[in-house]
């Protein structure tokens, strides 16, 4: 059973280029959200997507932007980046019942971004 | 953003010893309190969860203690074991939606 697969694992970007970030998510999951974790801190909430739609955002820019497909899987899309979008991006499965979550999430190992 | 303020920022435990993070939240709507482990390289993993209506929940070594009218909760790792090693952090939700995550607490377990 696979989990939560994302790529690239790793990239380096520079200021002002565009990054697009994929993700699958664990089989059966039909959730996704991302999450951006600074070096040291504790993950950030950017947005969910749920039936192709976009359910929820954090704070962040509308330079960052999403997708997500039929098959569950989603894109995370970064235009104009700066320098303190360096982090590690974290995509999350999880299931909704009825259209309500239903708990835990499942992380994936994250794409590294750097912007130089 | 953050809501959820975790302590401490490291800790330094013995082999066998009781490892103790706390978390504290403000938005009393928050209703699921879960707590997830980060190795290097690795993505959070769930180790326990708890909901508001019960002050304690064990799952092996594991226990969250969840005080409601401080607005304050715990986790404790009985007898640590090197392999605990890893950083820790608590995370707060309302509806199981987005996750606040506090900022992780750095957990090194001496043999």
């Amino acid at each position: 059973d696979a989990g939560v697969t994302q790529s690239p694992t790793h990239l380096i970007k520079t200021r002002g280029q565009q990054v697009t970030l994929r993700c699958s998510p664990k089989s059966g999951h039909d959730t996704v959200s991302w999450y951006q974790q600074a070096l040291g801190q504790g993950p950030q909430f950017i947005f969910q997507y749920y039936e192709e739609e976009e359910r929820q955002r954090g704070n962040f820019p509308d330079r960052f932007s999403g997708h997500q497909f039929p098959n569950y899987s989603s894109e995370l899309n970064v235009n104009a980046l700066l320098l303190g979008d360096s982090a590690l991006y974290l995509c999350a499965s999880s299931l909704r019942i009825g259209g309500r979550n239903t708990g835990e999430l499942f992380f994936g190992e994250g794409s590294r971004l750097t912007v130089l | 953003q953050q809501q959820v303020k975790q302590s401490p920022q490291s800790l330094i435990v013995q082999k066998g010893g009781i490892s103790i993070i706390n978390c504290a939240y403000e938005n009393t709507a928050f209703d699921y309190f879960p707590w997830y482990q980060q190795f290097p390289g690795k993505g959070p993993a769930l180790l326990i969860a708890i909901r508001p209506d019960v002050s304690e929940k064990k799952e092996g070594r594991f226990t969250i203690s969840f005080n409601k009218s401080a607005k304050q909760f715990s986790l404790h790792i009985m007898d640590s074991q090197p392999g605990d090693s890893a950083t820790y952090f608590c995370a707060a939700s309302m509806h199981l939606g987005d996750m606040r995550f506090g900022a992780g607490t750095r957990l090194t377990v001496k043999p």
